[in-house]
């Protein structure tokens, strides 16, 4: 599976809208690119996933770039609650096998 | 309904012993993933079941293995444990293996070994 770059941590204003890149340069065609977050001490939570038209749900919005080599994950309006390690995972065949990385500390001020 | 639950919640062996730690998934949900997280790491893949059958392992020795019964639970065994197996262990589970299945994850067991 490719490996993904992220930066070890971003700070965000409450209100304001939180995005978070990673970059997937050896990513292969039918690779998926996946976003979870971990609030401390919490198991991780799904987000969103897709494989390169962009995707939007009740959480967030996921942009790839069309070469998919990279994505950002949108958080619309972030909150306290978003404080979390955000993970960009990319990974083939299912959504049961997943290796994260190290993430992204998002801190969202007030 | 109760989200995927996991026990014991905390444990401390000591090097060499062994533990099995315990999951139970979503009602419904027939596939089932374990992951170690260690300190500062991402959660790293150790197995994933699906109608009790193995259908991934991670790079992890022999001294893990795991099962699936038929009610969906599963159990993570862990042999001759050493410094490093300390750890939050994860349990996952979903409805199918495919690609938009969600998984959802269990709160974890944090194992200390000593």
């Amino acid at each position: 599976d490719a490996k993904t770059t992220q930066p070890p941590s971003m700070d965000c204003a409450e209100g304001r809208a939180a995005n978070l890149p990673c970059n997937h340069s050896t990513i292969s065609g039918n690779e998926y690119v996946y976003w979870y977050r971990q609030i401390h001490s919490q198991g991780p939570q799904y987000i969103i996933h897709g494989l390169k038209n962009n995707e939007t749900n009740e959480m967030a919005s996921l942009i790839i770039t069309e070469d998919r080599k990279s994505s950002t994950l949108i958080l619309p309006h972030a909150t306290l609650r978003d404080t979390a390690v955000y993970y960009c995972i990319v990974g083939t065949g299912t959504a049961s096998k997943l290796t994260f990385g190290t993430g992204t500390r998002l801190q969202v001020t007030l | 309904d109760a989200g995927v639950t996991q026990s014991p919640t905390h444990l401390i062996k000591t090097r060499g012993q062994h533990v099995t730690l315990r999951c139970s998934p979503i009602s419904g949900h027939k596939s089932v993933s374990w992951y170690q997280q260690v300190l500062g790491q991402g959660p790293q893949f150790i197995f994933q079941y699906y109608e009790k059958e193995e259908r991934g392992r991670g790079n992890f020795p022999d001294r893990f293995s795991a099962r699936q019964f038929p009610n969906y639970s599963s159990e993570l065994n862990v042999n001759a444990l050493l410094l490093g197996d300390s750890a939050l262990y994860l349990c996952a589970s979903s409805f199918g293996q495919g690609v938009d299945n969600e998984q959802f994850f269990g709160p974890g067991t944090r194992l200390t070994v000593l």
